[in-house]
């Protein structure tokens, strides 16, 4: 599986576009970049996944470079509750028993008011 | 729309208690079910994935286990709980085609004293 690196923590004011970039190097052809976030507390949830093309959903935007060893995360207007670990993984998309997912050490995103 | 439910929310145990936790889904068939733990400030840990009903894949031998007694049901239990069981237990479902795409319930946050 592809590495992915985060920066550690960002801040945002709120109301603003928060733009949470990871590098993926070492993506090989058949990867995706998926995105999900943990609030203090609660459960990891899905955000968004994406291969090649630039994504948009109700939650959030992804651009992924056109080399795909990088994409960013899009919150266009942030809020309070957007304060979370934001985390970046790369998988296969592909229908396979076990599909564990794994967490790196993410970003924390803290929107400030 | 799917919701994913899991009980009890908290829960403190002592030492060599048995365990057991609850997770449903609402609003899919034949999901993929997942059973995660993240220790405090860690990643997740997949402990359990199950394809359908009485199929049980286990990740990591420890002294928990798991069952799927019916298609929308995943339990998780132990004889005889260790102080190193603490942790955040959450549920996950995935549909059957995209099994990076995760939906994660509220999880149950186990103290064993």
């Amino acid at each position: 599986d592809a590495k992915t690196t985060q920066p550690p923590s960002m801040d945002c004011a709120e109301g603003r576009a928060a733009n949470l970039p990871c590098n993926h190097s070492t993506i090989s052809g058949n990867e995706y970049v998926y995105w999900y976030r943990q609030i203090h507390s609660q459960g990891p949830q899905y955000i968004i996944h994406g291969l090649k093309n630039n994504e948009t959903n109700e939650m959030a935007s992804l651009i992924i470079t056109e080399d795909r060893k990088s994409s960013t995360l899009i919150l266009p207007h942030a809020t309070l509750r957007d304060t979370a670990v934001y985390y970046c993984i790369v998988r296969p998309r592909v229908e396979t028993s076990g599909s564990r997912l794994t967490f790196g050490e993410g970003t924390q995103l803290t929107v400030n008011p | 729309s799917q919701t994913i439910h899991q009980w009890p929310a908290t829960l403190v145990q002592p030492v060599g208690s048995p365990l057991s936790l609850e997770c449903t889904v609402e609003g899919t068939s034949n999901p993929n079910l997942y059973w995660y733990r993240q220790a405090a400030g860690r990643g997740l840990q997949l402990l359990f994935y199950s394809v359908g009903i009485g199929q049980i894949s286990s990740e990591v031998p420890q002294n928990l286990s798991a069952s799927r007694p019916q298609d929308r049901q995943f339990i998780l239990s132990s004889k005889k709980l260790l102080l190193s069981d603490s942790g955040f237990y959450l549920c996950a479902w995935s549909g059957s085609r995209w099994s990076y795409e995760q939906y994660f319930g509220p999880g149950t946050r186990l103290t064993v004293t």
